[in-house]
């Protein structure tokens, strides 16, 4: 079973310069989402998605936008890089056609750095 | 809204001592929570669970129990390992809107020296 799986798992871009961080779930969960993880400030909530064509803002969504076209993928892009968009991103995939105590399934993380 | 509330770190342990990492929840309904490990350089995982008032979860050694009552969930196990260095985050879902987008704290981080 192949889970949540992003791409790259390492990444360095310029100021200014544009990028997509890649999600994909193989569980057919409907939920998606994705977060950013800074020192001392646990995982903040970007954008989510409970499924194909609706997406919805989370805690911190300025300088990115997203998209889901089918339920296994959910890509984040950055517009243009910021250092303070120096981070762990998290994408978490989860299914609650049972109820809401099923947990959530996270990807490996994407290190990103912009200089 | 919903919040999650855990204990600050770092946690430093020496190999076999007691392990209580707390926390506490604010929610709008009836939630169920959870608590996830994340080994360095890793994703998160999940640890335990526990759906509703008094259930208590377990894995590995770890537990919790889910106390209406006083709004809580704090985790415990009896003698930790040096394996057991992670961050744990503690977390809620509950259908709020509909949606079931986990709320989680802020982690916090175990060192358990040999």
């Amino acid at each position: 079973n192949a889970g949540v799986t992003q791409t790259p798992k390492f990444q360095v871009l310029k100021t200014g310069q544009s990028m997509t961080l890649q999600c994909a779930q193989d569980m057919n969960h409907e939920y998606m989402s994705w977060y950013r993880q800074d020192p001392g400030m646990g995982l903040r909530l970007i954008h989510y998605s409970v499924g194909a064509g609706i997406t919805d803002q989370g805690e911190v969504p300025n300088g990115y936008n997203v998209s889901r076209s089918t339920t296994e993928d959910f890509p984040l892009r950055l517009l243009s890089a910021a250092p303070s968009q120096t981070s762990v991103y998290f994408c978490a995939s989860s299914s609650y056609s049972r109820g809401w105590g099923t947990e959530a399934f996270f990807g490996q993380g994407t290190r990103l750095t912009v200089v | 809204g919903n919040s999650v509330t855990q204990m600050e770190g770092p946690v430093t342990l020496s190999e076999e001592a007691f392990l209580t990492i707390n926390c506490t929840y604010t929610a709008t309904g009836y939630p169920s929570l959870f608590w996830y490990v994340q080994y360095p350089g890793e994703g998160l995982q999940l640890l335990l669970k526990a759906t509703k008032a008094d259930d208590k979860g377990s894995n590995k050694g770890f537990e919790a129990t889910y106390r209406k009552e006083t709004t809580s969930f704090h985790l415990e196990k009896g003698s930790v390992q040096v394996s057991d260095s992670a961050v744990y985050f503690c977390a809620l879902t509950e259908s709020t809107g509909g949606s079931y987008i986990p709320t989680f704290g802020r982690g916090t981080s175990l060192i358990v020296h040999p």
